[in-house]
């Protein structure tokens, strides 16, 4: 089956640690995203990448990094920068500008 | 810039009946998408409908219909016949001009739906 997968779902993380959230996805989708999303706050775009080895900021990149080496593959890190990582993490992907596919999703604790 | 505006944080309906969930939004480009999800207690996001700027009729999936007010800046969602399946957060987005492909998302509609 198609589809989107994020791992892990839950991730605890000490103060001043570096984290790596998964994303893998085997739509042949070119386009992959990654949101944050605080408790009852909308989606907010982090990173997002349209092609293989190219990647663009988002609304609220600072803290976060990305690669994107393989087309199938979009890990986002959580740096020691970002004050206030404790969110919900959302992967998508999409062909162009047509609808973005999600995955199920990362809840970030900061301890 | 976009942005997008839903002014119900919450909407109560009976099953089996229809339901309105308001989004306006605002944008300077003149060729925009606007897409509705679905956000169940899980998390995972839903998508359920789109409309296309320059679409000339209101799109329809099944028992969701959007209601576009071009004019107006409006993109409603109509729920019919509501199912208790159907309580969940509902999020309204768009993308505009050349940044087509990145969504801005609204704060969401919390729909329960009461038997």
């Amino acid at each position: 089956d198609g589809g989107i997968t994020q791992s892990p779902k839950y991730l605890f993380r000490k103060e001043g640690q570096n984290v790596t959230l998964s994303c893998e996805q085997n739509l042949n989708h070119d386009a992959m995203y990654w949101y944050r999303q605080d408790p009852g706050q909308g989606l907010r775009l982090i990173y997002y990448s349209q092609i293989v080895n190219d990647f663009q900021k988002g609304d609220i990149a600072e803290g976060y990094s990305v690669s994107r080496e393989k087309k199938e593959s979009f890990p986002l890190t959580v740096t020691s920068a970002q004050k206030n990582p404790t969110a919900f993490y959302l992967c998508a992907s999409s062909i162009g500008g047509h609808e973005q596919f999600f995955g199920p999703g990362t809840r970030l604790t900061v301890l | 810039a976009q942005k997008i505006t839903q002014t119900q944080p919450g909407m109560f309906v009976q099953e089996k009946e229809a339901v309105t969930l308001d989004c306006t939004y605002d944008t300077s480009d003149p060729s925009y998408g606007l897409f509705w999800y679905k956000q169940p207690s899980s998390g995972e996001m839903i998508f359920l409908i789109y409309q296309g700027s320059y679409d000339q009729q209101n799109a329809t999936e099944g028992r969701y219909s959007l209601n576009f007010q071009k004019a107006r800046k409006s993109a409603n969602l109509v729920i019919s016949a509501s199912q208790l399946g159907d309580s969940a957060t509902y999020f309204c987005a768009m993308a505009a001009g050349t940044s087509y492909g990145k969504l801005t998302f609204g704060q969401g509609t919390i729909l329960t739906v009461h038997p």
